[in-house]
């Protein structure tokens, strides 16, 4: 069973960094890429950045650009979501997701999400 | 950017009922589009992807179609577990991957 775990959110003030990181397990975590996609409250879903299965190649939304950067460790099987400069705006719930096989397409599976609260 | 317009924002449909969710691109998206439910409460989950094909475990009562930049989410015989919002998503022309702003369904 595919499963994702992120955990490392919480309140963080303006300015101030965080990292989120996502377990995977129940897939070869090594042949997929991997996303993070925002939800914030009661708003709609954002994709934010996406990583190839090799780490070698990443994709950002121009919002975060500069300020966020997605990384892996294959080893480990996990993802993470280093995110600088923290605006008001960037409180959300990430989510961390499973491209499809095909790579780059749909996303065929979700974690649960980590609330991210940017505030004084 | 592809824009994603999807309609309407809410919908109110009783048991049994079928319902349509709508879902424009902003230019062809060549039937690169998925479809999610989210349940209150929780994460989203893949319904439909290549705009028409069922992702594994998913009901037959739900279904997709369209093509260029006209689709839909067809739900056949509207069962109580059905409550959620749903939104679509291009991943044609990506960065960045776009998504609709989301259709909140609720039981009349």
């Amino acid at each position: 069973e595919v499963q994702l775990v992120e955990s490392g959110g919480g309140l963080v003030q303006p300015g101030r960094s965080m990292k989120l990181s996502c377990a995977a397990s129940g897939f070869t975590f090594n042949n997929y890429d991997m996303a993070w996609v925002c939800q914030a409250p009661k708003k709609g879903l954002e994709w934010v950045a996406t990583i190839s299965y090799d780490g070698i190649n990443t994709y950002y939304r121009d919002s975060v650009k500069g300020r966020f950067t997605i990384s892996r460790d294959n080893a480990k099987s996990t993802l993470y979501l280093q995110m600088d400069s923290l605006r008001s705006e960037d409180t959300a719930t990430y989510y961390c997701a499973r491209h499809d096989n095909s790579g780059y397409g749909w996303f065929a599976y979700w974690g649960q999400g980590t609330l991210v609260t940017v505030s004084s | 950017d592809i824009q994603m317009t999807q309609s309407p924002a809410s919908l109110s449909a009783s048991l049994g009922e079928t319902v349509t969710i709508e879902c424009r691109a902003s230019e062809d998206i060549y039937s690169n589009l998925a479809w999610y439910q989210q349940k209150p409460g929780n994460s989203p989950q893949l319904l439909i992807y290549d705009a028409n094909s069922l992702a594994d475990g998913v009901p037959s009562r739900f279904s997709g179609s369209g093509s260029g930049t006209q689709y839909s989410l067809k739900i056949n015989s509207l069962q109580s577990e059905d409550v959620a919002s749903y939104f679509c998503q291009q991943y044609n022309n990506y960065p960045p991957y776009t998504f609709g702003a989301g259709t909140k369904l609720e039981l009349k």
